[in-house]
């Protein structure tokens, strides 16, 4: 089985430009999370979808941050404009909430790096 | 405000010692908990989850951990590590109260392993 697919794998941009982090959960799966990962801050929740409706988005840093997931099978999210502060690694996770249990599945992530 | 604490942030071991990584939680209900781990330059792969029965969990490559719900702690442990357990390791908690979808992360311990 295919596992959650990021892309792309690098980013290098430059401060000011659009940038678009694409996922795809695992088939089947109702739960979609992004996270980002930097040394400073570890491991934080950014956003976090079900059923393709976005539930929790507390921990997007700002209004540059946005994220969609028009379909079951796909979901971007975009920093418009980047800056260099935003230069992480970016996962996607999905997972499929059964019997109360939510494990979570991570794709492999997206290395930003914004100049 | 609902945390989870690792409290070692870098441990060095060498081969053949036996491990413990400390992590609690502040939850007072019912909780699903989870070791992930991290290799250098990959992503988050799950290492053993508790979601009911027996306290002491058994995982891959050796990995245990053990939850002591009146001490809100799920340690994990190892009774002899290898090189190839270099890595950062994450405890995460999944509050079924607040939000069953939601898994919050510790900030990860960094293992280092000397062979």
């Amino acid at each position: 089985d295919a596992g959650v697919i990021q892309s792309p794998r690098h980013e290098v941009t430059e401060m000011g430009q659009e940038v678009t982090l694409r996922c795809k959960p695992i088939s089947g799966h109702d739960y979609l999370f992004w996270y980002r990962q930097t040394m400073m801050r570890g491991l934080e929740l950014l956003i976090y979808f079900n059923n393709n409706v976005p539930i929790d988005d507390s921990g997007m840093p700002e209004d540059r941050f946005s994220a969609k997931m028009p379909n079951a099978s796909f979901s971007t999210l975009k920093i418009q404009p980047s800056e260099p502060r935003d230069s992480a690694v970016y996962f996607c996770a999905s997972s499929l909430r059964e019997k109360g249990f939510n494990e979570q599945f991570f794709g492999p992530g997206t290395r930003l790096t914004v100049l | 405000a609902q945390s989870v604490s690792q409290h070692n942030h870098h441990v060095i071991l060498s081969e053949a010692a036996s491990l413990e990584l400390g992590c609690n939680y502040s939850y007072g209900g019912t909780v699903n908990l989870f070791w992930y781990v991290q290799y250098p330059g990959q992503h988050l792969q799950l290492l053993l989850k508790y979601f009911s029965g027996d306290p002491l969990v058994k995982g891959i490559k050796g990995f245990e951990a053990e939850f002591i719900k009146s001490k809100f702690s799920f340690n994990l442990r190892k009774p002899s590590v290898q090189w190839s357990d270099t890595a950062e390791y994450f405890c995460a908690v999944n509050d079924m109260a607040s939000s069953a979808s939601k898994i919050i992360f510790g900030s990860g311990t960094r293992l280092s392993i000397r062979p």
